[in-house]
């Protein structure tokens, strides 16, 4: 177990919904990454969160956006929903922006019917 | 186009079999890692090489960044049934803060 906990761990949206996924990060941690993870595929990095600012930013549109909070959770949020949204979505936690051990949550599984 | 190629992509291999999972890139990495994921569930990490050339062994699984720092191996000795899940390899970039996936290599050792 890392310590790092998502929620929720299931849901089912429709298309043009919005969403938004929640992280608790390892204690001592400073730094939320999210990941993508379409079925059968790698991890797709979205984007990065250190000191409650985005750091860096993936392949993907505008209307995937992000927070951190001052306690370093995070949360995801998808607008406008998109069937190829349908992925595993994956948040690790770190102590630092670059290189290191990144210690994942268990993700959550979103359908978009 | 994947950053990080893994071949095989699908591996079903009996108890006690040796195999072979590769990494390969163009490009140059900082470090690799491995990782194993299993079914609902994230990535657990396994190891972090960093030197070119370097092997590192964990019980059965024995892992080889190439020289170069381009490629990776991982090598698992007389594979066990609880070897079962997918094998994900992914490197860092000099300063870079996004860890960049392989697009994994499913296993299944049969009993």
């Amino acid at each position: 177990e890392t310590g790092v906990t998502q929620s929720p761990t299931h849901l089912i949206k429709t298309r043009g919904q919005q969403v938004t996924l929640r992280c608790s990060s390892q204690s001592g941690h400073n730094t939320v990454s999210w990941y993508q993870q379409a079925l059968g595929q790698g991890p797709q990095f979205i984007f990065q969160y250190y000191r409650e600012e985005e750091n860096g930013r993936g392949n993907f549109p505008p209307r995937f956006s992000g927070l951190q909070f001052p306690n370093y959770s995070s949360e995801l949020n998808v607008n406008a929903l998109e069937l190829d949204d349908s992925a595993l979505y994956l948040c690790a936690s770190s102590f630092g922006q670059y290189t290191g051990e990144l210690f994942f949550g268990e993700g959550s599984r979103l359908t978009v019917l | 186009t994947q950053l990080l190629e893994q071949s095989p992509q699908f591996l079903s291999i009996q108890e006690g079999e040796n195999l072979t999972v590769y990494c390969n890139s163009s490009s140059v990495f900082s470090s690799l890692q491995w990782y194993r994921q299993e079914p609902g569930e994230g990535p657990v990490l396994l190891v972090t090489v960093v030197t070119g050339g370097e092997v590192k062994k964990l019980k059965r699984l024995t892992f080889q960044f190439g020289d170069a720092r381009k490629d990776s191996s991982l090598h698992i000795t007389a594979a066990q049934p609880g070897d079962t899940g997918l094998y994900l390899c992914a490197g860092w970039m000099d300063s870079s803060y996004k860890l960049i996936f392989g697009s994994g290599t499913r296993l299944l050792v049969r009993p």
